[in-house]
């Protein structure tokens, strides 16, 4: 059973460029979160996506930052003109189609964006 | 708004000592509550959960925590620490609904001979 997979693991980016985040949801999950993780301050939600719908963004930063969950293919979350204060890890979650009322969230293990 | 404090930034236990971790959560009804662990590099695992019923909840690797509503905490506990089980410990909170986990913002355990 794989687990969720995330894309790539580890990222450099120079100020200005564009970060794509892939992430593939676990096999029969219908739900995908990701979080941003900065060193101690714990993960912060930025957008909940089911197949095709943006669900919840209320986390996610109104300029550079998007996110899909297209009917086939996994999750991208996309940073344009990335500033170094993007540099942090971004962990993708799932969940089953009842989503958390099932009760959990399965992570991957993170991409790890650096920008110089 | 949900929101979750984990007063201790950095614990450092003995190895086979006892360990608590505390979580205290701010929710209106009745909430899902969460420990997960990360190891250095890695994503987060889950360690336990508590959605109702008996407040003391077992989870894995021998962890337990629990749920005393009086005190809007979820404790997590371990009766005797090993040198693996360094790493960062993440409590979270959620509600019946499809809202997004709310994580604190972790505790770090060091573990020393």
């Amino acid at each position: 059973n794989a687990g969720v997979m995330q894309n790539p693991r580890h990222l450099v980016r120079r100020r200005g460029q564009e970060a794509r985040l892939r992430c593939s949801p676990m096999k029969g999950h219908s739900h995908v979160y990701w979080y941003r993780q900065l060193p101690e301050e714990g993960l912060k939600f930025m957008v909940y996506l089911q197949k095709e719908n943006i669900i919840d963004e209320s986390g996610m930063p109104k300029e550079r930052f998007s996110a899909e969950f297209p009917k086939e293919g996994p999750s991208i979350l996309r940073i344009q003109q990335v500033v170094r204060g993007d540099s942090a890890a971004y962990f993708c979650a799932s969940s089953p189609p009842g989503g958390l009322k099932t009760g959990e969230l399965f992570f991957g293990e993170g991409s790890r964006l650096t920008v110089l | 708004a949900q929101s979750v404090t984990q007063p201790d930034i950095h614990i450092t236990v003995s190895e086979g000592a006892s360990l608590e971790l505390r979580c205290n959560y701010s929710y209106g009804a009745t909430p899902y509550l969460f420990w997960y662990v990360q190891s250095p590099g890695q994503g987060l695992q889950l360690l336990l959960k508590y959605f109702s019923g008996d407040t003391l909840v077992q989870g894995i690797k021998g962890f337990e925590a629990e749920f005393k509503r009086s005190q809007s905490s979820f404790n997590l506990r371990k009766p005797s620490v090993h040198w693996s089980d360094a790493a960062e410990y993440f409590c979270a909170v959620g509600d019946r609904g499809n809202t997004p986990l709310v994580f604190g913002k972790g505790t770090r355990l060091s573990v020393i001979a």
